[in-house]
């Protein structure tokens, strides 16, 4: 069964407005990350949340993670066109994946100038 | 930019060819993978390794099959292709020494069409 559901699937805004995408995820995990991937191209992380933080900042971008809803969300601030691409979460089973991530069906975001 | 490196980035071939797509990075990492993504879809792990002479089977029955001669290099292959082949299929790989949970680095990936 899939581990990461990410929602919206798709999302469009205007440049300078904030994208908030949202991941669920069915088992306990050691930790929840979040990936990009431009069309066509492989996947560039971008940040890491262990199971015990709750929040975590990187430059524009903010990330939450509330383990008794065993929810995340990622926050990208005054977006720009250049941010148009998929986002992904992925998550490590604990005690089962051999350290194996499990990737979500990513959210399409689209920064229109 | 990650140093892995995958090719070809892209191939068109028929039905019933043996194709070998490479992977190579030089971070040094000992894990490596194997993913298959249709366009708009998960990732879905088709093969993993743990360093040198170490292949595992992923989530996602493949047909596929892969070799960890060297921990730089992580070849797949596909004896005889079919359309089913049809997909993107990304490399990548991590620092185990990190405790086998850290970031994984990505290849751009290979677009590979079965006629």
């Amino acid at each position: 069964s899939q581990q990461g559901e990410e929602d919206p699937q798709a999302l469009s805004i205007q440049e300078g407005e904030n994208a908030t995408m949202n991941c669920s995820y069915k088992t306990s995990i050691n930790n929840l990350q979040w990936y990009r991937q431009n069309s066509g191209r492989g996947l560039v992380h971008l940040i890491l949340i262990r199971s015990n933080e709750r929040e975590k900042h990187s430059g524009r971008l903010r990330v939450t993670l509330d383990t008794s809803k065993k929810s995340s969300s990622l926050l990208i601030t005054a977006s720009r066109a250049a941010d148009t691409a998929s986002y992904f979460c992925a998550t490590d089973a604990r005690g089962g994946s051999q350290g194996n991530l499990i990737f979500g069906k990513g959210t399409k975001l689209s920064v229109k100038p | 930019e990650a140093d892995i490196y995958q090719t070809p980035r892209y191939l068109v071939i028929g039905t019933g060819k043996k194709i070998t797509l490479e992977c190579s990075q030089t971070m040094g990492h000992d894990k490596m993978y194997w993913y298959q993504q249709d366009p708009g879809m998960e990732l879905h792990l088709i093969h993993y390794s743990y360093g040198v002479n170490s292949t595992e089977k992923g989530d996602l029955s493949s047909e596929s099959t892969v070799s960890r001669i060297r921990t730089e290099h992580f070849p797949l292959t596909l004896e005889s292709a079919r359309p089913s082949h049809t997909s993107q299929y990304l490399c990548a790989s991590s620092d185990l020494s990190a405790g086998g949970f850290d970031e994984q680095f990505f290849g751009p990936g290979t677009r590979l069409t079965v006629l």
